[in-house]
C-alpha cells in the first residue's frame, strides 16, 4: 500500500536552532498536511499544502509541497521549548472509502 | 465548526476487563470517523474507520471492536483487555476534503 517515509525519526537540538524534516513517497498526491502533537494531546494541523511547488508559512514554520508531488518539507526556524512534540506529515484520503496516510512522525527534543 | 469529544480522558483497567471508549462529534453530519492508537512516543496506528452508520472497516486484527450506532457517535470496545491494549486512543473525523480533525484522546492503562 501507499506509504509516507518521514525523516528524521527524532531530533535533539539546542534552543534557537533551525529544524528541517521531510516526507517522501513513491506516489503522487494533491495535498500534503503537516500536524503537530503536543505530549498527551491529539495532533493539530499546522499547515496544509494544495499545490505543487507551494511554499506556505505559519509563523516560524514553513512547509513546501514538492514539485514532483511526491514529497514535502517542514522547516522550523529559531526553535523554542514549546516546539517540542511529534510532527506528522499526512495525505488525506482520495475518496470517502479511502484512508488518510500518516508518516511515522518526527520527534523533536530541545536540549536545555 | 466541528468538535470532537472523547470520553473518558483517562482510564486504568485490569487485564481481562471490558472496555468502552466513546467519541462524539458536533457541528457536522455524515463524517468519516476513525480510531487510532498510539503507543508511547510512537506513530499513529489506524484501528478502525467508518464512512457511515453501522459501517466499520477494521485495519488490524485484534481483540478490539468498533461500532457506529449513530451518525455522530463512534465507540471502541473490548470484551477482555490485554496488557498490549495500553496506549493513547485518538478519535478523528474527516469531512471528505481537507484536513483530518482529532479529539483530545483517551489514555488507557491496562494493569
Amino acid at each position: 500500500g501507499q506509504q509516507l517515509n518521514q525523516s528524521p525519526q527524532s531530533m535533539f537540538i539546542q534552543e534557537g536552532e533551525d529544524v528541517s524534516m521531510n516526507c517522501t513517497s513513491s506516489s503522487i498526491f494533491n495535498t500534503w498536511l503537516w500536524y503537530k502533537q503536543d505530549p498527551g494531546e491529539g495532533p493539530v494541523l499546522l499547515i496544509a499544502l494544495y499545490k505543487a511547488g507551494e511554499l506556505t508559512s505559519n509563523g516560524r514554520l514553513t512547509a513546501q509541497f514538492g514539485i514532483t508531488r511526491k514529497d514535502s518539507f517542514l522547516n522550523i526556524s529559531a526553535s523554542i521549548p514549546s516546539d517540542v512534540g511529534i510532527y506528522f506529515c499526512a495525505v488525506p484520503p482520495r475518496n470517502r472509502d479511502d484512508k488518510i496516510i500518516f508518516g511515522k512522525g518526527t520527534r523533536l527534543h530541545i536540549l536545555p | 465548526s466541528q468538535t470532537i469529544h472523547q470520553w473518558p480522558a483517562t482510564l486504568v483497567q485490569p487485564v481481562g476487563s471490558p472496555l468502552s471508549l466513546e467519541c462524539t462529534v458536533e457541528g457536522t453530519s455524515n463524517p468519516n470517523l476513525y480510531w487510532y492508537r498510539q503507543a508511547a512516543g510512537r506513530g499513529l496506528q489506524l484501528l478502525f474507520y467508518s464512512v457511515g452508520i453501522g459501517q466499520i472497516s477494521s485495519e488490524v486484527p485484534q481483540n478490539l471492536s468498533a461500532s457506529r450506532p449513530q451518525d455522530r457517535q463512534f465507540i471502541l470496545s473490548s470484551k477482555k483487555l490485554l496488557l498490549s491494549d495500553s496506549g493513547f486512543y485518538l478519535c478523528a473525523l474527516w469531512m471528505g476534503s481537507g484536513e483530518l480533525f482529532f479529539g483530545e484522546g483517551s489514555r488507557l492503562t491496562v494493569l
